[in-house]
């Protein structure tokens, strides 16, 4: 059974600093997704990383993908308030019409003034 | 653009009532899934759909029937409501899965769900 872990799961950060979350997964996927969710609100993609190496970045947000880990990453550079949301991966394992998708249970990321 | 509508956003149920979440998408989306998201558990896969008329069982298929008569409606279904079915529903859809898919699951607004 594929199992999705996350950490830290609670983050409390000051804005302007640096801080990485990390996903690791016990399968040899090389897929993963990462989701953003403000409180109350639907999940939001963030990224997509579909090989080993994959790096993708977005404003203050990198993310990558190290198959042979079976670890992703998730950078925050310079935080800010607006970054405060909940922020989940996703381990993708489907395969032909078969679909498996696991979450991770998640990040809650407050940054402070 | 509309994407994923859920209706309702908000229920609270009596145990043993039921009660049917609808799902739309008009990405025109070959799969769609129903999770239910529970605090400090992430999302779980209730059940998920390939493609019109087809559905499969996911992580936590007790307690809920689907069906996907159209492909653009996925309906999750409760027979008689539990406190434990208690929740947020979302429903997500997405055109491809596996190594053929470079796209995410589009997700809806959620349903909050409240079974006294």
């Amino acid at each position: 059974e594929l199992k999705v872990e996350q950490n830290p799961l609670f983050l409390s950060m000051q804005e302007g600093k640096n801080y990485t979350i990390y996903c690791n997964y016990s399968t040899t996927s090389d897929r993963l997704y990462w989701y953003r969710q403000d409180p109350g609100k639907s999940l939001e993609s963030l990224f997509v990383l579909l090989s080993n190496g994959a790096v993708k970045q977005e404003g203050r947000l990198m993310a990558s993908l190290d198959t042979k880990a079976r670890l992703s990453t998730l950078h925050i550079t310079a935080a800010v308030h607006d970054l405060s949301a909940t922020y989940f991966c996703a381990v993708d394992e489907s395969g032909g019409s078969n679909y498996k998708l696991t979450f991770g249970k998640g990040t809650l990321l407050t940054v402070n003034p | 653009n509309a994407g994923v509508t859920q209706t309702p956003k908000f229920r609270v149920l009596k145990t043993g009532q039921s009660m049917t979440l609808l799902c739309a998408q008009d990405m025109n989306h070959e799969y769609m899934y129903w999770y239910r998201q529970d605090p400090g558990m992430g999302l779980r896969l209730i059940h998920y759909s390939v493609g019109e008329g087809t559905t499969a069982k996911g992580e936590v298929p007790d307690g809920y029937n689907v069906s996907r008569l159209k492909k653009q409606n996925f309906l999750l279904g409760l027979e008689s409501a539990a406190p434990s079915q208690t929740s947020v529903y979302f429903c997500a859809s997405s055109y491809s899965v596996g190594a053929y898919s470079n796209q995410p699951q589009h997700f809806g607004d959620g349903t909050r769900l409240s079974i006294l």
